[in-house]
């Protein structure tokens, strides 16, 4: 069990440029979550995946975001038409349910410039 | 909307002292309550969780739940500079098990 892997670390794109979030959750868990947090505030809630489905979208998440779970393994978050508004942290989290909590990834931090 | 309230800090306290943590939530049917502790840079660390009313200690830390005040509180024994960080509130309510957080409460140990 190598945690909750999460690629890139970093990455700064150029506004309008669209950009590719990968997390890996530990293997056996079948819910994974999508965070973002930006400075000074505590995590917000995306989306999340039982299995492969997605089962609830955050309205923070615009037409312009999407994620996907293909084959309830790992996910990718997209983000299309980058906007300054857009710079954050980008968490990934996975738990096998039952409400103990969650094990972060590392996070990628993106900067949008 | 579902709120967790949490003072922002700094809350600055000497080395050896008791810290203490406090969160607010609105949401009357949250079952679950946990707290993370985040260091600058890095991604939440969960270090407590509680689900009943009462206390709940583990090692220095202990994690106070009152549902009826709807009230949970982190205590800190014996602080060390190590626990300086940015310490988030989080609760659950639904089966979906996403958690809210609150906005975290900075604390300064000083040596």
């Amino acid at each position: 069990d190598t945690g909750v892997s999460q690629n890139p670390r970093h990455k700064i794109t150029k506004r309008g440029q669209n950009v590719t979030f990968r997390c890996d959750p530990i293997s056996e868990h079948n819910r994974l979550y999508w965070y973002r947090q930006t400075l000074g505030q505590g995590p917000e809630f995306l989306t999340y995946f039982q299995n492969e489905a997605q089962l609830e979208k955050s309205r923070l998440l615009s037409d312009r975001f999407s994620a996907e779970r293909p084959k309830g393994s790992f996910s990718t978050l997209e983000i299309q038409r980058t906007e300054q508004g857009d710079s954050a942290m980008y968490l990934c989290a996975s738990t096998s349910g039952g409400g103990q909590g969650y094990t972060f990834g590392s996070g990628t931090r993106l900067t949008v410039v | 909307q579902k709120e967790v309230e949490q003072n922002s800090g700094p809350l600055s306290v000497p080395e050896g002292a008791i810290a203490s943590l406090n969160c607010t939530y609105s949401d009357r049917g949250s079952q679950s309550f946990f707290w993370y502790r985040q260091y600058s840079g890095k991604s939440p660390e969960l270090i407590m969780s509680i689900y009943s009313n009462g206390d709940k200690e583990d090692g220095r830390f202990t994690a106070q739940l009152n549902k009826a005040s709807q009230y949970v509180s982190l205590l800190i024994r014996d602080s060390q500079p190590s626990d300086s960080a940015t310490y988030l509130c989080a609760v659950n309510g639904d089966s979906s098990y996403k958690l809210i957080f609150g906005s975290g409460t900075r604390l300064l140990v000083r040596p």
